[in-house]
């Protein structure tokens, strides 16, 4: 069965720490992971795709890795600010032909930054 | 470019009641989505169009559902009659071919509260 897991279902931290938070899945054929961050009231916005040939693929402060052997993909967020609060949502697409059709959506990992 | 416009943001209506939810999509993209999400469920792809043509529709709940795209740049989803758990957010969200790594554009969502 294709799923996708993340891990922890909240976390909570003090602004300025780093953390990491995990995807584990179990999509196949794999075509592509990506990560989302979605802010209360707001839709979904694309921070990482990446392919099973890309291990590892940044945007500021966010750094995210996939490892296709193991099915794992790790967001990892450093120096984490407030407005890093939101909830993070792994997305798995299976196809590997250009069809958004078959994506698998996490249940998110809903962060908290405080002060 | 506004991004993929929905509204209402925010719908309420009572059990039984036809409601309609509206999307405009970004210019230029040919896939078009609709997609509910749930505390419990996380997000689900109801449906989604190509160039206008429903592709895949095997998400809809039920026949109380429905989708239309009549042009490039307008699609709705109605539910008819309306029931208590089709309380949820819905999202709409766009995208054109791109190589494999086509990114997904969502709206704000329509948070529907049908009592």
């Amino acid at each position: 069965k294709n799923q996708v897991e993340q891990s922890p279902q909240s976390l909570i931290i003090l602004e300025g720490k780093n953390c990491t938070l995990q995807c584990n899945y179990t999509v196949s054929p794999f075509s592509n992971l990506r990560w989302y961050k979605q802010d209360t009231g707001r839709g979904p916005v694309s921070l990482t795709i990446m392919t099973f040939s890309e291990n590892t693929k940044s945007n500021g402060r966010y750094t995210a890795t996939l490892d296709a052997d193991t099915k794992q993909s790790s967001l990892h967020i450093t120096a984490s600010q407030l407005s890093d609060s939101a909830s993070y949502i792994c997305v798995v697409s299976s196809d590997r032909g250009s069809t958004l059709g078959r994506l698998y959506f996490g249940r998110g990992t809903q962060l908290t930054v405080w002060p | 470019d506004a991004g993929v416009i929905q509204s209402p943001r925010h719908e309420v209506t009572e059990m039984g009641q036809e409601v309609t939810l509206r999307c405009k999509p970004i210019s230029g993209h040919d896939y078009l989505f609709w997609y509910r999400q749930t505390m419990m469920r996380g997000l689900e792809l109801l449906i989604y169009f190509n160039n206008n043509v429903p592709i895949d529709d095997s998400g809809m709940p039920e026949d109380r559902f429905s989708a239309k795209m009549p042009n490039a740049s307008f699609s709705t989803l109605k539910i008819q009659p309306s029931e208590p758990r089709d309380s949820a957010v819905y999202f709409c969200a766009s995208s054109f071919l791109a190589r494999g790594k086509e990114k997904l554009f969502f709206g704000s969502g329509t948070q529907l509260s049908v009592l």
